[in-house]
């Protein structure tokens, strides 16, 4: 059974294009996050929502938007897509917002903007 | 701005040796310190964590060790093994908040 799922896995598109990407959690989790992982596999903190509030913007463009249905899923939606935006996106996801609750992530979805 | 800085980007161990990664931070209002272990084509996921109230927490062959003074914590792998080859990331969380912040990777690699 898949915790933390995302999809696509693999997202080519050209530049200029409008994409998301979703995230689906089982784990009956309130806190879900968006990680960028660059090439030089550095991970940071993108959003994090809680009981589909955000709570946390980092200094990201506007052309991503978060969009949280429910609870259980956190899709990001990535609008005029430039070359920069290619990276490693992972989901995650952790009990409640606590300090301790561990993060569990997703297998992440390889972004490609050609 | 680096908050929390990772060493050695890459490290190459022969089995059986014992692998050190360190990580140093400034932000004193971090308040949990945990190490995440990620394959290639996975996501990072979770190994050892450790509160700044101990200053050692061990788990099999995994111990982080922890100098509050010095702001500085540290993964110990010992009688590494091949199965152990990954990147490491040691992170950091603020207090009240549920973030993380990651160091930059260590990419180990144990030679048979």
């Amino acid at each position: 059974d898949t915790a933390v799922s995302q999809t696509p896995k693999y997202l080519v598109t050209q530049m200029g294009n409008d994409k998301s990407i979703k995230c689906e959690q089982n784990l009956g989790h309130d806190t879900m996050y968006w990680y960028k992982q660059d090439s030089k596999k550095f991970l940071k903190i993108m959003f994090s929502y809680n009981n589909k509030e955000l709570i946390i913007n980092e200094t990201v463009p506007n052309r991503f938007s978060p969009k949280s249905p429910d609870k259980a899923h956190l899709n990001l939606h990535i609008n005029s897509l430039e070359l920069g935006d290619s990276a490693v996106y992972f989901c995650a996801s952790s009990p409640k917002l606590s300090v301790t609750d561990t993060q569990y992530f997703g297998p992440g979805t390889r972004l490609t903007v050609l | 701005q680096q908050q929390v800085k990772q060493s050695p980007q890459s490290l190459i161990v022969q089995k059986g040796g014992i692998s050190i990664i360190n990580c140093a931070y400034e932000n004193t209002a971090f308040d949990y310190f945990p190490w995440y272990q990620q394959f290639p084509g996975k996501g990072p996921a979770l190994l050892i964590a450790i509160r700044p109230d101990v200053s050692e927490k061990k788990e099999g062959r995994f111990t982080i060790s922890f100098n509050k003074s010095a702001k500085q914590f540290s993964l110990h792998i010992m009688d590494s093994q091949p199965g152990d080859s990954a990147t490491y990331f040691c992170a950091a969380r603020r207090s009240g908040y549920s973030t993380l912040t990651f160091g930059k990777g260590t990419m180990l690699l144990v030679s048979p």
